[in-house]
């Protein structure tokens, strides 16, 4: 069964500095790879996805994540973040075919201090 | 673009009420999610449906059912809640290809 790591539970960092969330998965061939956001009280938004091709995917905010095959990874990246980022980050995994469901990681609190 | 409602934001029922919460989406999407959300347990999904009247259990379902009479909307139903009821609970919509799920906007149910 597929599974997704997501190892920092919650994450600190001031407002301009750059930020990497880490994601590893645990699937065996190449999966569908997602990365939502969930700011307070709110629903989850789609950030950005990879399916296949070019492994560095461009999201929305000014995201961007990378593909690693060989360390089953989907860190996601921010060169500098904005007090508006401070929100819960979440990695997906799909196995593509008729399996409808996504799997979640846990999530990761980001906290942006000014 | 997509969009997903849920009929409420904020609920607060009693112990032993039946509950409906109502999910509709505007893009045709052929696959439609109930999850809850709880502190430290992520997202666990409780009901999919992949097409009208057709669903399929997710990995919580005891105490819940669900509906799905239209494309369009997708009902999750508390038979009898419980406190341990009490969450956060999203709606999501897919296509069956691309996967991505869009959520709607959460209904934050409290159970006394």
């Amino acid at each position: 069964a597929q599974s997704v790591t997501q190892p920092d539970i919650h994450i600190t960092v001031s407002e301009g500095a750059s930020l990497e969330l880490r994601c590893n998965y645990s699937y065996g061939a190449t999966p569908y790879l997602f990365w939502y956001v969930q700011s307070p009280g709110q629903g989850l938004q789609l950030l950005l996805k990879y399916f296949s091709g070019d492994t560095l995917v461009q999201g929305i905010k000014g995201f961007e994540a990378e593909f690693k095959r060989s360390q089953s990874s989907f860190n996601l990246r921010k060169p500098s973040v904005h007090w508006s980022d401070a929100a819960e980050y979440f990695c997906a995994v799909h196995s593509g075919g008729s399996n409808y469901k996504l799997t979640f990681g846990k999530g990761t609190l980001l906290t942006v201090n000014p | 673009d997509v969009k997903v409602t849920q009929s409420s934001r904020y609920l607060v029922k009693r112990t032993g009420e039946k509950v409906f919460l109502e999910c509709v989406q505007d893009m045709d999407h052929e696959n439609m999610f109930w999850y809850r959300q709880d502190p430290g347990l992520g997202l666990r999904l409780i009901y999919f449906s992949y097409d009208v009247k057709m669903k399929e259990k997710g990995d919580i379902p005891e105490g819940y059912s669900v509906s799905r009479e239209k494309k369009e909307r997708f009902s999750l139903i508390l038979e009898s809640a419980s406190t341990n009821q009490t969450s956060m609970y999203l709606c999501a919509s897919s296509a069956v290809s691309p996967y991505e799920q869009y959520f709607g906007p959460g209904t934050r149910l409290t159970v006394t």
